[in-house]
């Protein structure tokens, strides 16, 4: 039973572009959480997806956006790439619940020059 | 808000020692908490977390966690320490309000070193 994947691994971009993450989740569980975990720091809540709608959103700006698909993956786009932006990207992936275990992917790591 | 407090960067223990990471928690409400373990270039690893009941929880890898409503606490113990217990560790905490929809809320990490 394949765990959370991610793809890209890492990817480089300069600012002001935009980017596109994907996350796959855990067989079997159909809500996905983002976070971004800047050099340092604990993982940042971004968002989370379920039924193909975004339930909640952190503290984070409509440059982030994302889509949940009928197959329960996932993406996070990433509008005007700032230099801030640069972080490991984690998704991950659960049933719905505030009771459950979230289980996260390695991550992408985003490197903005 | 919630929020999550790791008042270590580093803890530094001995093998075969006894090892606590601390947290301490803001919450409105009853917790729900988590204990990660993230190892250099890879994700999150779930090693246990108290949801309600016995406050004394036992996790993966012989990890525990004791849970005290009056501290707001939930430190991560070990008996024994292992080299390979070496890594990054957050406690992380979401409120039992939203329906679920929440995400969760990581302290800054602490690193755990066992030395040999």
């Amino acid at each position: 039973d394949a765990g959370v994947t991610q793809s890209p691994t890492h990817l480089i971009k300069t600012r002001g572009q935009q980017v596109t993450l994907r996350c796959s989740p855990k067989s079997g569980h159909d809500t996905v959480s983002w976070y971004q975990q800047a050099l340092g720091q604990g993982p940042q809540f971004i968002f989370q997806y379920y039924e193909e709608e975004e339930r909640q959103r952190g503290n984070f700006p409509d440059r982030f956006s994302g889509h949940q698909f009928p197959n329960y993956s996932s993406e996070l786009n990433v509008n005007a790439l700032l230099l801030g932006d640069s972080a490991l990207y984690l998704c991950a992936s659960s049933f719905t619940g505030p009771e459950v275990t979230q289980y996260f992917g390695p991550g992408t790591r985003l490197t903005v020059l | 808000a919630q929020s999550v407090a790791q008042p270590e960067d580093q803890v530094n223990v001995a093998e075969g020692n006894p090892l606590t990471v601390k947290c301490t928690y803001s919450v409105s409400g009853n917790p729900y908490l988590f204990w990660y373990v993230q190892y250099p270039n890879r994700g999150l690893q779930f090693l246990l977390k108290y949801i309600t009941g016995d406050n004394l929880v036992k996790g993966s890898y012989g990890f525990e966690a004791e849970f005290n409503k009056s501290q707001t606490s939930f430190h991560l113990k070990k008996p024994s320490a292992l080299v390979s217990d070496s890594a990054l560790y957050f406690c992380a905490v979401r409120g039992r309000g939203g329906g679920g929809a929440d995400g969760l809320t990581f302290g800054k990490g602490t690193h755990l070193i066992i030395q040999p």
